[in-house]
């Protein structure tokens, strides 16, 4: 199974800083990596697709790039509403994984 | 609006089975794959199962193979998750969710499964 860690496990912020999340994969995945956003007590939503790909009604301070095995999601001047986990997941094989995720808070 | 809506969670003891149902409305439930993705009491997302638009393909994860069956009613606009012999690792926040080619860009609320004697 493809194996993908993510780092930091936490990263704490101010709110209009920027910052950015690392996604490694245990092989190359092309651009197969989606990126997802849970807030406490809700379900996740996807921010990002096929690695930098944008989805409609996600704000604009959130992007995405990397290929093969390392990606970025940056978030450019945090906001307070974004204090959340973030998970990545990969579709390159027909086994997904989750990364264990990072966690966005508060400093 | 798209909506998903887990239901059949609850209690069960180690060892005996429950059926969960995600019933999908707001788009055109046979032109998408499905997912069942579940969530520890404070862990992270761990992905379980997939199927496809008309079942051809399933997939499952290997914590869960051979235990869980998913099935799809696509008359019933309606996903499944049949899970038998179930352990205390089996607790968890069942979320379904719809995949589009690859992402999966709507998520139901979660159904919570709790197994304990």
């Amino acid at each position: 199974n493809i194996v993908l860690t993510q780092s930091p496990a936490t990263l704490s912020v101010t709110p209009g800083e920027s910052v950015s999340l690392s996604c490694r994969a245990s092989q190359s995945i092309s651009t197969s990596i989606h990126w997802y956003q849970q807030k406490s007590n809700a379900s996740p939503r996807l921010l990002i697709k096929y690695a930098s790909q944008s989805i409609s009604g996600i704000p604009s301070r959130f992007s995405g790039s990397g290929s093969g095995t390392d990606f970025t999601l940056s978030i450019n001047r945090v906001e307070s509403e974004d204090f959340s986990i973030y998970y990545c997941q990969q579709s390159y094989s027909s086994l997904y994984t989750f990364g264990a995720g990072t966690k966005l808070e508060l400093k | 609006e798209v909506q998903l809506v887990e239901s059949g969670g609850g209690l069960v003891q180690p060892g005996r089975s429950l059926k969960l149902s995600c019933l999908a409305s707001g788009f055109t439930f046979s032109n998408y794959g499905m997912n069942w993705i579940r969530q520890a009491p404070g862990k992270g997302l761990e992905w379980i199962v997939y199927i496809s638009s008309s079942s051809s393909y399933i997939y499952y994860a290997d914590t869960v193979k051979g235990r869980f069956t998913i099935s799809r009613d696509n008359a019933k606009n309606t996903l499944y998750l049949q899970m038998t012999s179930l352990r205390s690792e089996d607790t968890a926040l069942y979320y379904c969710a719809r995949q589009e080619y690859a992402p999966m860009d709507a998520w139901g609320q979660g159904a919570s499964v709790t197994v304990s004697s």
